[in-house]
């Protein structure tokens, strides 16, 4: 079984650029979430959709910040313009239906860098 | 309300010794605690769960105990090793709510030493 996919794993772009990272959820999870990681932050919830709808995007930090799911197999983030400050460890989980059928399953995520 | 604190922040443990994690939550509608770990440039893995209808559920070296008058639950690890050094997450959800959200504790860096 495939795992949730991310890519890019790293991205290294200068301040101002656009950013997007994707998300390949697990198949038949209808829950997809994005997180930001930080060491000062920890794990931080950005926003979370259910059934390919956005349910709550109050953790997403700013209007640069954006996120679709035009179908059940793809996400994106975008981050434009971006900043320095924007520099973490994105990850993205599914998790599956019925019982909202925990757990979640992250992917390895995507390090980004903004200089 | 959605809050879940954890500690320690970080814990050092000689191998062979039981590392112990504690978690607290305050909503009392969370039905559903699972505990993630998770290895430099990984993303979290969950390591063991836990309904609140049981105070206790054991999976090979790892425990979680539940203490649901105290709002209370933590992850302990027996015999830990070298290979347990990992950063640990407590997390709670509501299990039929909320599309499977979870609040995650802030984690705790287990380093255990040969």
């Amino acid at each position: 079984d495939a795992g949730v996919i991310q890519s890019p794993r790293h991205e290294v772009t200068e301040m101002g650029q656009e950013v997007t990272l994707r998300c390949k959820p697990i198949s038949g999870h209808n829950s997809l979430f994005w997180y930001r990681q930080t060491m000062m932050r920890g794990l931080e919830l950005l926003i979370y959709f259910n059934n390919n709808v956005p349910i709550d995007d109050s953790g997403m930090p700013e209007d640069r910040f954006s996120a679709k799911m035009p179908n059940a197999s793809f996400s994106t983030l975008k981050i434009q313009p971006s900043e320095p400050r924007d520099s973490a460890v994105y990850f993205c989980a599914s998790s599956g239906q019925g019982s909202y059928n925990q757990p979640q399953h992250f992917g390895d995520g995507t390090r980004l860098s903004i200089l | 309300q959605q809050q879940v604190k954890q500690s320690p922040q970080s814990l050092i443990v000689q191998k062979g010794g039981i590392s112990i994690i504690n978690c607290a939550y305050e909503n009392t509608a969370f039905d559903y605690f699972p505990w993630y770990q998770q290895f430099p440039g990984k993303g979290p893995a969950l390591l063991i769960a836990i309904r609140p209808d049981v105070s206790e559920k054991k999976e090979g070296r790892f425990t979680i105990s539940f203490n649901k008058s105290a709002k209370q639950f933590s992850l302990h690890i027996m015999d830990s090793q070298p290979g347990d050094s990992a950063t640990y997450f407590c997390a709670a959800s509501m299990l039929n709510t909320n599309a499977g959200k979870s609040t995650f504790g802030d984690g705790t860096t287990l380093t255990v030493k040969p």
